[in-house]
Parts: C-alpha cells; structure tokens; sequence
C-alpha cells in the first residue's frame, strides 16, 4: 500500500542551526501539507503546498521556515535557524485531489529535538 | 477561525466495552468535514472516520460510528466492541467545504487517550 515517507525519524539539532525534514508524498498525489505536535499538544497546520507554490500558511510558518520541492518527489520543510520551542514532532501529509473528502495521508512523522 | 474541542484529555475502557468520545466545534460555515484520526504509540495519523455535514446520516466504520449532531456542533466517536489495539490518542479534526486552490487545511482538537485495559 502507497505511503508517505519522512525521513529521519529523530533528528536533534543545536539551537540555531538549519534543518531539513524530508517527505516522500505518495506519487500520484498533488497536495502537500506539513504539520507540527508539539509534545503533548495538539496538531497545528503549517503549510501547504501545490503546484510549486504555497496556497496557505499559518501563523506558526514564518520566515525561519521555508518549503520545497526540488526534484518532483521529494518535499521538504527547511528551519533556518532552529530555536528551543522548535521541538515537536513534524508530520507530513499528501492528498490526491483538492475536494475536501480527499483523504490525507500522513507519514510518521519526524521527532526534531532542539538542543 | 474554526476551532475544535476535545473535553476529553484521557478515558480508559475494558476489553470488549463500549466506549465514547466527545468532539464539539465551531464553524460558520455550513458545508465542511468532520474526522476522526488515530495517532497509536507509534505516533503516525491514522484515519479512522469521516463525516460530511450535509449528510444527515452518521457515519460507520466496523467498530466505530459517529454522533453527528449539526445544530449542537458535537461529534462524538464510539468505539465498540474495544480491542487492545485501540489503545491510542485519538483526535477529531474539522476541513472546511470551501473547496480551495491548493487542499483544505486540518484543524485538529487536542485530543483524548484512549487505554483499552484486558
């Protein structure tokens, strides 16, 4: 069965380095969409993305934050310059289509530890 | 801005049992989505059920059924029939009926752990 793919599955940063997350949406999917939990918290909306450009962003995405995709299959969430509060787990997710009954899937989510 | 209110942080139930959760929201929209997801230890989001507003009839999966009530803006899930494997955090989480340019954003609520005892 297709699935999304993030990877690394724990990445710990010092404070004030840049990171990637990495996401393998499922191939034949056209929306992408980053989310964050924070430990214990809810699951907050970040980004999402189609057709090469961002279509909406939370208040969470700000300059530090920044996505891509550069070769067709991979999608990835760069923090410039990570702080402490930047701790979470970080979920991507892809949709085949734009209706709303398009199931999201989500991967399984990568844990960034700031340090 | 929606928002979406699990009151519900934890629950346990016995193998076999029944058991409830409670979701509320608030929207002004009229046409949008309800789900309910799965998030076991192993942290990935599983989806678990779906609702669309404009269908009066509440939605079944197996095990589990929803309470749509639109006027109240509760959606509960049921559980029935517990398995050890439902042991899990699970969250409800509302899509906007807009359709978008680019996908409809989750807003998810805080969710509530589920522990299925044997």
């Amino acid at each position: 069965e297709p699935e999304v793919t993030q990877t690394p599955s724990h990445q710990v940063t010092q404070m004030g380095q840049e990171v990637i997350l990495r996401c393998v949406p499922i191939s034949n999917h056209l929306y992408f969409y980053w989310y964050r939990q924070i430990l214990g918290q809810k699951v907050e909306f970040l980004v999402s993305f189609y057709n090469n450009e961002i279509s909406e962003k939370s208040e969470i995405f700000d300059d530090q934050f920044s996505v891509e995709r550069p070769d067709g299959s991979n999608f990835t969430l760069k923090i410039r310059s990570t702080k402490l509060e930047d701790s979470a787990m970080y979920f991507c997710a892809s949709s085949v289509g734009d209706r709303p009954s398009s199931e999201a899937f989500f991967g399984q989510g990568t844990r960034l530890t700031v340090v | 801005a929606q928002t979406v209110t699990q009151s519900q942080p934890e629950m346990s139930v016995q193998e076999a049992e029944t058991v409830t959760l409670s979701c509320t929201y608030d929207t002004s929209e009229n046409n949008y989505y309800l789900f309910w997801y799965k998030q076991p230890p192993s942290r990935q989001m599983i989806l678990v059920i779906r609702q669309e507003a404009y269908k009066q009839q509440n939605a079944t999966e197996n095990r589990f059924s929803v309470n749509f009530q639109k006027a109240a803006k509760s959606f509960s899930l049921k559980i029935s029939d517990s398995q050890l494997g439902d042991t899990a955090m699970y969250f409800c989480a509302f899509m906007g009926g807009i359709i978008k340019a680019a996908g409809n954003k989750l807003t998810f609520g805080g969710g509530t752990r589920v522990l299925v005892k044997p």
